[in-house]
């Protein structure tokens, strides 16, 4: 079946660095690719849309100089965070659509559990 | 305003029982709506697709429904095991445009031996 992976599955850094998470679609194309963020026993909120081969979109209230997203393949989006602070330490999770059975499935990452100091 | 709203609280349930969950949607007009299970620091992973034009869905011991009138799909797990213990949540399109997803607060279900 399609995979999504994500690398790293954690991170810890220092507040002030950037970290680098890795969306990867295994076996299937994704010219769209979603990143979410999911703080503990909240649910998942869209932060932007990844979109191959031209800009990423994002949802009111995410920064697009602080999260910089680059769809830089049809199987590979990244997310970086940049100075990071303690206030970005979430879990992070993509996803990526892939038709399945007749209709368009979402399929996620494992995610990424960031944690700054 | 849009909101998505699942019951915040844990579901408790017996072994062999038949756990239901619900997810109710307001200022939204889905045409479908999704259900997702997350394990603990797991993503989702997708459950069942449910149309507007589709009243109920089957999958082995799943059964979602979808009452566009109510604006609530209920999602049931019949002959409940342990192994079903997991949030479940719902999801849908906000926009009907394709693939973007907005998703409830989820359910945790713990099912006891």
């Amino acid at each position: 079946g399609a995979v999504v992976s994500q690398h790293p599955s954690r991170v810890i850094c220092k507040s002030g660095t950037s970290v680098k998470i890795e969306c990867r679609s295994l076996d299937f194309q994704a010219t769209t690719m979603f990143w979410y963020r999911q703080f503990p026993k909240q649910s998942l909120m869209l932060m932007a849309t990844s979109n191959e081969g031209s800009k990423a979109t994002y949802e009111q209230g995410v920064e697009k100089d602080k999260f910089l997203i680059n769809h830089a393949s049809l199987t590979l989006s990244t997310l970086t965070v940049t100075s990071a602070h303690p206030e970005d330490s979430s879990f992070y999770i993509c996803s990526a659509p892939r038709l399945a059975g007749g209709q368009e499935t979402q399929y996620f990452g494992p995610g990424t559990r960031l944690l700054v100091l | 305003s849009q909101k998505i709203e699942q019951n915040s609280e844990a579901l408790n349930i017996q072994e062999g029982k038949t756990a239901t969950l619900t997810c109710n949607y307001t200022n939204y007009s889905p045409a479908y709506l999704q259900w997702y299970r997350q394990d603990p620091g797991r993503g989702p992973v997708f459950l069942l697709l449910i149309r507007e034009n589709e009243k109920e869905k089957r999958k082995e011991r799943l059964k979602v429904t979808f009452d566009t009138t109510l604006k609530q799909s209920l999602f049931h797990i019949t002959a409940s095991q342990p192994a079903d213990s997991a949030t479940y949540l719902c999801a849908l399109d906000p926009n009907n445009a394709g693939n973007m997803l907005t998703f409830g607060g989820g359910t945790r279900l713990m099912v006891k031996p």
